[in-house]
Parts: structure tokens; C-alpha cells; sequence
């Protein structure tokens, strides 16, 4: 099955910062998301962005699809960034289910 | 427009007991997913409803583990009997179509099998 792994696994930042986290991927895929994680628990999306380029606020979004990567910009941290950052994929052989990536654990001091 | 809902926040129970989670997805959203979290690793896919019916349920431990979606609105999860190894964050997650578009995810219940 498809393989996503996200890089780096783990991130310290302090406020203010600008970070780049990268998903990658072993197979085409029809969709991706990138999801936030907070320390609750909860899972919050961030994009859905099976190609191209997205932006919202300080968060902005890239996937190219022929490379098989995404990559998730956040730009002047704050401290409620913190939390785990997934990328979920559905391979393009259409099992029409996501796989999660491996996480990258953020923690933006103040 | 209200988001998944899901109940319990959190449950403990002993192992060998039953429990059950409920979940309800976005209006109007057909398709219905239950994953497990174990702390420290991303969701795993457990069952992916489509309307009423099961689209993959290929991870599913079926000797204790069943869902159903009756009505192809809310959906029910249940345990029976709980191991220790069951301890996780149950997440459920709704999108519109039948193939995956977008997920949106309710707040999860957390399981501890004592």
C-alpha cells in the first residue's frame, strides 16, 4: 500500500518563527488534507489540497502531485500553533480511504 | 453548520467489559468513517460507512469489534469484550461524497481499558 511519510518528526520554534513541513509520498494519489492536531486531541483541517497551492492566514499549502510531496508553511508561529501536524492521502488506485503520515510534533515557545 | 458530534469524551472501563460509541456526522454528509489513534501514531481507518452500507471495513478486529449506521445518519461503535490494547482515541469523520473528498473530524472519545 501507499506509503506517506512527513519530515521532520519532531520541531521546537520560538514565536515568530517560520517553519516548512513536508509530506511525502510513495504513489499518486487522488486527495490529500493536512490536518492540526491540538493538544485536545481534536483534529482541525488546515487544507484539503489534492494539487496546487493554497493560503489561509499565515498557513499556506503546496502539493505537487507528479512529485509525489506536499508541503505545509507556517509563517509567524504563536504559541497555539503547537500541537501534531498530519498530512492523509488516498492513493489513486481509489480505495477511497486515507492514510495518515507519521506526524510532526510542534512546540512554538513563547 | 454544526460538526461532528460524537459521545463519550471519555470512558474507562475494565477489560473483558463492553462499551459502545455514538457518533453524528455533518448534515447531509453520506459518508461516515470510525478511526482508532493509539497515542503517539496517526489515525488508523477502521470502517467507512457510505450511506448504510460498508464500503471497507478490512481493518476492523471483527471478533470484538462492530458498527453499524442504521438509518445512514448516526453511527454506533462498539467493543465487546474490551483489551487493554484497545486504549486509544476513537475518531469519527464525515465527508459528502462517496469517494473521500474532504474529512471533518468530531472530537473523539478517549478509551482506557483497565
Amino acid at each position: 500500500g501507499i506509503q506517506v511519510e512527513q519530515s521532520p518528526p519532531d520541531l521546537i520554534l520560538q514565536e515568530g518563527a517560520n517553519s516548512t513541513l513536508r509530506c511525502n509520498f510513495s504513489d499518486s494519489v487522488n486527495n490529500l488534507q493536512w490536518f492540526h492536531q491540538n493538544p485536545w486531541g481534536q483534529l482541525i483541517n488546515l487544507f484539503y489540497i489534492p494539487s496546487g497551492t493554497k493560503q489561509n492566514g499565515r498557513l499556506s499549502a503546496t502539493t505537487v502531485a507528479t512529485e509525489r510531496y506536499s508541503l505545509l508553511y507556517i509563517s509567524s508561529s504563536q504559541t497555539t500553533d503547537s500541537g501534531v501536524y498530519f498530512c492523509a492521502v488516498e492513493a489513486a488506485s481509489g480505495t477511497y480511504k486515507y492514510i495518515f503520515g507519521t506526524g510532526t510534533r510542534l512546540k512554538v515557545l513563547a | 453548520e454544526a460538526g461532528v458530534a460524537q459521545s463519550p469524551r471519555y470512558k474507562i472501563i475494565e477489560k473483558r467489559q463492553s462499551v459502545a460509541f455514538w457518533c453524528n456526522p455533518i448534515s447531509g454528509h453520506a459518508t461516515l468513517y470510525w478511526y482508532q489513534q493509539i497515542l503517539g501514531q496517526g489515525p488508523k481507518l477502521l470502517i467507512q460507512f457510505q450511506n448504510n452500507g460498508v464500503v471497507d471495513d478490512s481493518q476492523l478486529p471483527k471478533d470484538r469489534f462492530s458498527a453499524e449506521r442504521l438509518k445512514g445518519v448516526d453511527s454506533t461503535l462498539k467493543i465487546q469484550p474490551a483489551k487493554l490494547e484497545d486504549s486509544a482515541v476513537y475518531l469519527c469523520a464525515s465527508s459528502s461524497g462517496p469517494s473521500v473528498n474532504e474529512q471533518f473530524f468530531g472530537p473523539g472519545t478517549r478509551l482506557t481499558v483497565l
